[in-house]
C-alpha cells in the first residue's frame, strides 16, 4: 500500500494526558498536511509542511499543539494536556508541488479518531 | 465569511440515476483550485475531481463531472449514474493560489451527505 498511512487509528484518553499521533506521506510527496474534522464538520487546516520547513500553522493550533516532521518524511502532533474539546478525527495529507500554480492534489489517510475522556 | 458553502446537508438519489451536489465559493482570488472529496464512513477523504480557476473545460473523471460556472462562483458536482457504493459524504474544497505557492491549505464546505437507494 503506497497511500498515506497514519497511527493509530483510534485514541481514547483521559483529559490532561499528552498524545501523539503518526502520519507517513507517500514517499514522493514533499509537502505534509494536518487537518482536524469535528463531528458534522469539514476538515480545517492545521498546519503544513514542506519537506522538512513548518510554513504555515493555523490560529486553530494552540500552544498545546505541536507538529513535526525532522527528516522531511514522516510526521508526528503532538496535543498536550489534552481537553473535551480537542476530541475529533485527525487527518493527514500529503501532495507534490512543483512550485508552480498547477494543480496540488492533497491525499488523504485514514485519519486517527481522538477521544478525551 | 466562509469560503465554501454547501448548502444541502442531505441527498437522496435512486440508484442510476444522476445526481447533483451544489457548491458555492469565495474568493477574490483570480488562480484558485477547487477539488471534491468523498468520505465513506471508513472516514478517508478520497479525491475525486479537480477543476482550476483557469481551466476553460468542465472538468470530467469517469462518472463524475464539475460543472463550473466563474462568474456565479459555483462549482457543482455531478455524479452520473449513480451506485449504493456512491453513498457517502461529499465534501467541496478549494485551495488559493495568488498569493504565493507557498499557501497550501484548502477550505472545506461542511459537505452533503448522499444516499443512494436501490
Amino acid at each position: 500500500d503506497t497511500g498515506v498511512s497514519q497511527d493509530p487509528r483510534h485514541k481514547i484518553t483521559k483529559r490532561g494526558q499528552n498524545v501523539t499521533f503518526r502520519c507517513d506521506p507517500i514517499s514522493e510527496h514533499n509537502r505534509l498536511y494536518w487537518y482536524r474534522q469535528t463531528l458534522g464538520q469539514g476538515p480545517e487546516f492545521l498546519t503544513y509542511f514542506q519537506n522538512e520547513a513548518q510554513l504555515e500553522k493555523s490560529r486553530l493550533l494552540s500552544d498545546r499543539f505541536s507538529a513535526e516532521r525532522p527528516k522531511g518524511s514522516f510526521s508526528t502532533l503532538e496535543i498536550q494536556r489534552t481537553e473535551q474539546g480537542d476530541s475529533a478525527m485527525y487527518l493527514c495529507a500529503s501532495s507534490l508541488t512543483l512550485g508552480d500554480r498547477g494543480q496540488e492534489t492533497q491525499y488523504f489517510g485514514p485519519g486517527t479518531r481522538l477521544l478525551v475522556l | 465569511a466562509q469560503k465554501i458553502t454547501q448548502t444541502q446537508p442531505g441527498m437522496f438519489v435512486q440508484e442510476k440515476e444522476a445526481v447533483t451536489l451544489d457548491c458555492t465559493y469565495d474568493t477574490s482570488d483570480q488562480s484558485y483550485g477547487l477539488f471534491w472529496y468523498k468520505q465513506p464512513s471508513s472516514g478517508e477523504m478520497i479525491f475525486l475531481i479537480y477543476q482550476g480557476s483557469y481551466d476553460e473545460q468542465n472538468a470530467t473523471e469517469g462518472r463524475y463531472s464539475l460543472n463550473f460556472q466563474k462568474a456565479r462562483k459555483s462549482a457543482n458536482l455531478v455524479i452520473s449514474a449513480s451506485q449504493l457504493g456512491d453513498s457517502a459524504m461529499y465534501f467541496c474544497a478549494m485551495r488559493e493560489v495568488d498569493r504565493g505557492s507557498t499557501l497550501g491549505r484548502l477550505y472545506f464546505g461542511r459537505g452533503t451527505q448522499l444516499t443512494v437507494w436501490p
